[in-house]
């Protein structure tokens, strides 16, 4: 069946560097793409929705990049703080649109 | 925002024996769902439902699952008997409509299965 990877599946970085977190799809018809945030004890909190026709996607403090060609979907956090550590999860809306696919999530940790 | 429940957040039970796993979702959300995870693996979507019934499952939602929600209260996943293999987290979302329309969910509950 398709498949949503993620990678890597930890991640350590430094207050105030970059981290990136990469998925692969492999559904070519996938048209809804999800980033999601989920801090201990907590739900998923969605970061932000991708829709197949934009490929630069700006948040506040991040920034989603798809590339159809490669069918790959990245989160870019450009100055990470404490605060954004916590597992984040990429997810590719099924082709019925009635639920999600998700990748198997990074744990981001930020070292002060 | 909007939050969903999970009640309770952690259950143990015997092989065998029958759990249900409460979701209390959104109060003006129609759609929702289950979702399982396995320990270090990816989370998977079981069932989702819509005005009382069950609109779409995968081959994860054994016959030993179920769900309902009656009128007004928890949106519910039942499992009848529990095997070792059903511990996991469950998670359960909720959503205004399908597709993208956001899909709020739970902290989870999970379940050790002895």
């Amino acid at each position: 069946g398709e498949q949503v990877e993620q990678r890597p599946p930890h991640l350590s970085v430094r207050e105030g560097d970059s981290a990136v977190i990469i998925c692969t799809y492999t559904d070519p018809n996938s048209y809804y793409f999800f980033w999601y945030k989920q801090e201990p004890g907590a739900g998923l909190q969605l970061l932000m929705k991708v829709f197949s026709s934009t490929e630069i996607n700006e948040g506040q403090g991040f920034t989603v990049l798809l590339n159809k060609k490669d069918k790959q979907l990245s989160l870019n956090l450009t100055a990470a703080h404490p605060g954004d550590s916590a597992v984040y999860f990429c997810a590719a809306l099924s082709d019925s649109g009635t639920y999600q696919r998700f990748g198997t999530g990074t744990k981001l940790q930020v070292v002060p | 925002g909007p939050k969903v429940l999970q009640i309770p957040s952690h259950q143990i039970i015997d092989m065998g024996q029958m759990v249900t796993l409460n979701c209390d979702p959104v109060s003006n959300h129609l759609y929702f769902y289950w979702y399982k995870q396995i320990l270090g693996q990816q989370m998977e979507f079981l069932v989702n439902f819509y005005n009382g019934k069950v609109m779409e499952k995968s081959k994860l939602f054994k016959d030993q699952f179920s769900v309902e929600r009656p009128d007004g209260s928890y949106f519910t996943l039942k499992i009848q008997p529990t095997a070792l293999e059903d511990s996991a987290v469950y998670f359960c979302a909720s959503s205004t409509d399908w597709g993208s329309y956001e899909q709020y969910f739970g902290p989870g509950t999970r379940l050790t299965v002895l």
